[in-house]
Order: C-alpha cells, then structure tokens, then sequence
C-alpha cells in the first residue's frame, strides 16, 4: 500500500497562475482533508470531505477550491495563486469510524508563489 | 471552538535524558481525543501517541507517554531516553470525534533538539 500521496512535491508559481494538487489515497478512506502549514501557525484546515461528491471548507478556504469526484482522489485548486498562498500543504484521509480516530498524512507539497 | 496551546517554541534536551513537551487545550466537549504528531526534517506526519479523553489510564509507546489532566486541560508528552532520531517538530493536536467536521486542530509546534 502507497497509503497516501501527494502530487506534485515541489512548484513555484508567479502571481496570477492557477494549479492542482492532488491527493490519492489507497486504504479507502471515507474522509479525506487539506491542510497548509506556515511557520509558527501549525497546521489549519483549508477544506475536506466526508465521502465522494462531497466537500466543505475548513477554517482557511479563501482562495482555493476542491473537488472529490472519486473516492480515493481529492484535489486542491488555487485558480489565481497569490505569494500569500506560499506554504506547505498537506493531504490526509481517515475511515469514518474505528482505528482510533486516527489521520493519514501525504509527504506534503511545498508551494513557492512568486 | 476549541484551541491548542503550546507556549515553548522551543526546547533542547541531552541525549539519553529525559524530556516533557507542554500542551493544554480548551474545550466544552467532554469526549475527545488528543493527539501528538512528530513531524521530521522529511516533513512527514508521524502519530507518536493517541488519548482517548473517556479513558482515565494515560497512553503509553514505548519511550513516549503522556500526563493526561482533563480537569486542568492539560496534555504533555514525556520522551525517555531521548536518542538523537527524536530531534523534531512536535505537535499536540484535538480532535471531537463527533460529526462530519471531525478535523484535527493543532497547536503551533515545538522544535526539540537532542544534542549528542
């Protein structure tokens, strides 16, 4: 099992450019979420999703927008990237139920806008 | 809304020795869990240890336990025989199981450096 991974891991971007992160995940996993770190701030939740079809944002959705077309794949647009938008992001996917609760977390992909 | 607080930016420790990284949290939920996650210089999110708030005995893993204070809000990770692999960032985070918006929020980290 590849469990979960992010795509790609590493971009630059100048202002104004638009791109897609994707999330895949191989343990069937109900709920799936992205996240960005920025120093000093931990993690913050951007949006997530309980099940296929379905998103809702998180606390820091501005700016991005998400789709869960297939169960196991959750992506993250940014259609006009803005420097403040530079930062690591993170996927991570958990069963509804059981296993403790706990979150599966991708290698992250680190964002540079310019 | 709940919060996690971790007020030590920072912390070193000697090899071998024995460490214990702060955290408290505020909420009015009286069924949580609570969580550590180290994160190496590889950026990985790693889980360390898991608490499950109905539960009173403190979560054990080998070398990490925990000191578990519900009253006082309190839950701090205790690293024995700290080895120089543990050098890390590590964050506390909250999770109310209930509901779809079940998310993790984090506190904002501490940097622990085992020195040799």
């Amino acid at each position: 099992n590849a469990g979960v991974t992010q795509t790609p891991k590493f971009r630059v971007l100048k202002t104004g450019q638009s791109m897609t992160l994707l999330c895949a995940q191989d343990m069937n996993h109900e709920y799936m979420y992205w996240y960005r770190q920025d120093p000093g701030m931990g993690l913050r939740l951007i949006h997530y999703s309980v099940g296929e079809g379905t998103t809702a944002k998180g606390e820091v959705p501005d700016g991005y927008n998400v789709s869960r077309l297939k169960k196991q794949n959750f992506l993250l647009g940014l259609e006009s990237a803005a420097p403040s938008q530079t930062s690591v992001y993170f996927c991570a996917s958990r069963y509804a139920s059981g296993s403790g609760n706990e979150q599966f977390f991708g290698p992250g992909t680190r964002l540079t806008v310019l | 809304a709940q919060t996690v607080t971790q007020s030590q930016p920072e912390m070193s420790v000697q090899e071998a020795e024995t460490v214990t990284l702060s955290c408290t949290y505020d909420t009015s939920e009286n069924n949580y869990y609570l969580f550590w996650y180290k994160q190496p210089p590889s950026r990985q999110m790693i889980l360390v240890i898991r608490q499950e708030a109905y539960k009173q005995q403190n979560a054990t893993e080998n070398r990490f336990s925990v000191n578990f204070q519900k009253a006082a809000k309190s839950f701090s990770l205790k690293i024995s025989d700290s080895q120089l692999g543990d050098t890390a960032m590590y964050f506390c985070a909250f999770m109310n199981p209930r509901g779809a918006n079940s998310k993790l929020t984090f506190g904002k980290g501490i940097t622990l450096s085992v020195r040799p």
